[in-house]
């Protein structure tokens, strides 16, 4: 069974610029939840995504945005990048997103913002 | 809101030894769950082991064993026989059981470092 995919695992973006990442979960999955991991501030949840309908969002700026697929495959938009942007950005995906249920994560993918 | 602390930034421990490691985490609610996951070099974040809130009895996932105290909102994890695989940053992390909010909330991480 194929784990998490997310793409590109590295990126390298000017300020201003829009990105977006990609994330495929594990077939059968239905809930993508999304983190971005910073040195300074460690794992922050950005938003969940389940049927294609965003169910949780965490506190990060409008700049940030996602959407979920039928196939449930997930993606996650930045713009207007800023330096503070640089981040390694997780995804996760479970059954059914429910607090028992155990998230599989990718390996992420590194943003570097110049 | 809920909030994960993790004081050790760095732990080591001699391979074959045991290492424990240490979260404490502050919530007002009754259910929910906890969780430590490994991240190795690769950066994929990996379960360890879950403890459910309204389980008195301890998680234990082979070497890993946790050491939950409700009352005392503290949530340690031993791993015994420590083995140089077992390098890697660990995260605790919670997660309400109880409305819509299921998102996990993380520790800041203790890299642990396996001397041969």
């Amino acid at each position: 069974k194929a784990g998490v995919t997310q793409t590109p695992r590295y990126l390298i973006k000017t300020r201003g610029q829009q990105v977006t990442l990609s994330c495929s979960p594990i077939s059968g999955h239905r809930s993508v939840s999304w983190y971005q991991q910073t040195p300074g501030q460690g794992l922050q949840f950005l938003f969940e995504y389940f049927s294609e309908t965003q169910r949780n969002k965490g506190n990060f700026p409008g700049r940030f945005s996602g959407r979920q697929f039928s196939n449930s495959r997930s993606e996650m938009n930045v713009s207007t990048l800023e330096l503070g942007d640089s981040a390694l950005y997780l995804c996760a995906s479970s059954r059914d997103g429910g607090a028992r249920t155990e998230a599989f994560f990718g390996q992420g993918t590194r943003l570097t913002v110049v | 809101a809920q909030t994960v602390t993790q004081s050790q930034p760095e732990m080591s421990v001699q391979e074959a030894e045991t290492v424990t490691l240490s979260c404490t985490y502050d919530t007002s609610e009754s259910d929910y769950y906890l969780f430590w996951y490994k991240q190795p070099p690769s950066r994929q974040m990996i379960l360890v082991i879950r403890q459910e809130a309204y389980k008195q009895q301890n998680a234990t996932e082979n070497r890993f064993s946790v050491n939950f105290q409700k009352a005392a909102k503290s949530f340690s994890l031993k791993i015994s026989d420590s083995q140089l695989g077992d390098a890697a940053m660990y995260f605790c992390a919670y997660r309400s059981a109880l409305g819509s909010a299921r998102q996990l909330t993380f520790g800041s991480g203790t890299q642990l470092t396996v001397l041969p």
